[in-house]
């Protein structure tokens, strides 16, 4: 199973808003929503940002949002902060109900 | 509140074995599937492998790179899961985490495999 693909790096200045793509195939981000995005800071285990696509979990702040169009998901951030320089990953289940990761995006707020 | 805690990893030679446990609490274990998922230093996240629950038949599934070398098991009656690593090689070298494939991560142990 190919890992999903995530830009390496993205950036944006405090205020602003930005969004990390993830595209698969049709077995798994396209076929399914089951998408889901994490956030992991160094040293720390991941955080469910969003879920079945564009579900946050509580707690999660509404500047997080998510939404998918044929094989590709995305993550907007809105209003960026500091604390949101993360990595970030998108999971996708696929049709054998194994999971299957992008490879990072590394959000800089500058 | 929902928790996971992992333990069992250190320093091992490669070619030996490791078994990790992985405790859960504040949710329905015996009613989740769970996955293991590892992490290199520096590196992204890997999908390891899972089991799913007794209705599912405690069915199994896993990254081709630990076939046959790793197996996913557990005890519902302790809320455990388990991650039996045999054959190791230096790249299985990585933080393991389990999670329950959604919102419930643990801590994640640390594995080494260097001679």
């Amino acid at each position: 199973q190919s890992a999903l693909t995530q830009p390496a790096s993205v950036s944006g200045s405090p205020g602003q808003s930005i969004t990390i793509s993830c595209t698969g195939t049709s077995s798994d981000v396209g076929g399914y929503n089951y998408v889901s995005w994490y956030q992991q800071h160094p040293g720390k285990a991941p955080k469910l940002m969003i879920y079945e696509v564009s579900n946050r979990p509580s707690g999660v702040s509404y500047r997080f949002s998510g939404s998918k169009s044929g094989n590709t998901a995305s993550l907007t951030i809105s209003g960026l902060l500091a604390e949101d320089e993360a990595d970030y990953y998108c999971g996708s289940y696929t049709s054998s109900s194994i999971l299957v990761f992008g490879g990072g995006t590394k959000l800089t707020v500058l | 509140e929902a928790q996971l805690v992992e333990s069992g990893g250190g320093l091992v030679q490669p070619g030996g074995s490791l078994k990790l446990s992985c405790v859960a609490s504040g949710f329905t274990f015996s009613g989740s599937a769970m996955h293991w998922v590892r992490q290199a230093s520096g590196k992204g996240l890997e999908w390891v492998g899972r089991i799913r629950s007794k209705p599912n038949n405690y069915a199994t599934a896993y990254a081709a790179s630990v076939t046959g070398r790793f197996t996913i098991s557990r005890d519902d009656s302790k809320n455990t899961a388990f991650l039996q690593m045999n054959s190791l090689k230096t790249e299985d070298t990585a933080v393991y985490y389990c999670t329950n494939g959604m919102d419930v991560w643990g801590q994640g142990t640390t594995v080494t495999v260097s001679s």
